[in-house]
């Protein structure tokens, strides 16, 4: 069936720092792909999201690449803020597209 | 803006209690899902709806039911709570896209704790 992997947290990093955050997946078919955050408190929001090969989403100063060839869609962001804290979910649907497959989601702390 | 909300951010019921979760959604959307969030184990589906009276078992749907009697009022019904039901439980709604793709909107969580 299809899954998403994404790597394991917690993340600590400075302000200012770059962020990658990894996912891979496995799905039959060619999948969207999804970044979902998570602040404290919160339910989820969409971050960005990419439909085809070769798209990028971006939102927020926050990146992704739709790589079909490594079956990836890394987060990536050149200067983090106090404010991006949050837990980030990577999230694929496949098929009928009523249904989203989340990875396990990696808190991200950012220390100023 | 979409607005999801859930009946209450947090809960506290008992061994074998009947618990009810109420979410409405203000978009017309016609989908609409109940995930629970646990941690190291991310969002799980556990009931999706498509229309009204329309349901489908999600990937963990035992020890639940749903109702869906009007567009935007999805409910999540523990028939006789337990405590590995203790939980963080997410609705979210969507439509399709100009895209095909539909985006997820979430409410704000229901904190469960089954004592």
């Amino acid at each position: 069936g299809d899954s998403v992997t994404q790597m394991e947290g917690p993340v600590t990093l400075s302000e200012e720092a770059f962020l990658t955050i990894n996912c891979t997946y496995t799905a039959t078919g060619y999948p969207s792909l999804f970044w979902y955050v998570q602040y404290p408190g919160e339910g989820l929001q969409l971050l960005l999201k990419a439909t085809k090969a070769d798209d990028k989403g971006s939102n927020k100063g926050f990146e992704a690449t739709y790589r079909k060839e490594t079956t990836s869609f890394h987060l990536e962001k050149g200067s983090v803020q106090v404010s991006d804290s949050a837990v980030y979910f990577c999230a694929l649907a496949a098929g009928s597209n009523y249904k989203l497959t989340f990875g396990k989601g990696t808190l991200l702390t950012v220390n100023p | 803006d979409v607005k999801v909300t859930q009946s209450s951010r947090y809960l506290v019921k008992r061994t074998g209690e009947k618990v009810f979760l109420e979410c409405v959604q203000d978009m017309d959307h016609e989908n609409m899902f109940w995930y629970r969030q646990d941690p190291g184990l991310g969002l799980r589906l556990i009931y999706f709806s498509y229309d009204v009276k329309m349901k489908e078992k999600g990937d963990i749907p035992e020890g639940y039911s749903v109702s869906r009697e009007k567009k935007e009022r999805f409910s999540l019904i523990l028939e006789s709570a337990s405590t590995n039901q203790t939980s963080m439980y997410l609705c979210a709604s969507s439509a399709p896209g100009t895209s095909g793709v539909e985006t997820q909107y979430f409410g704000p969580g229901t904190r469960l704790l089954v004592l």
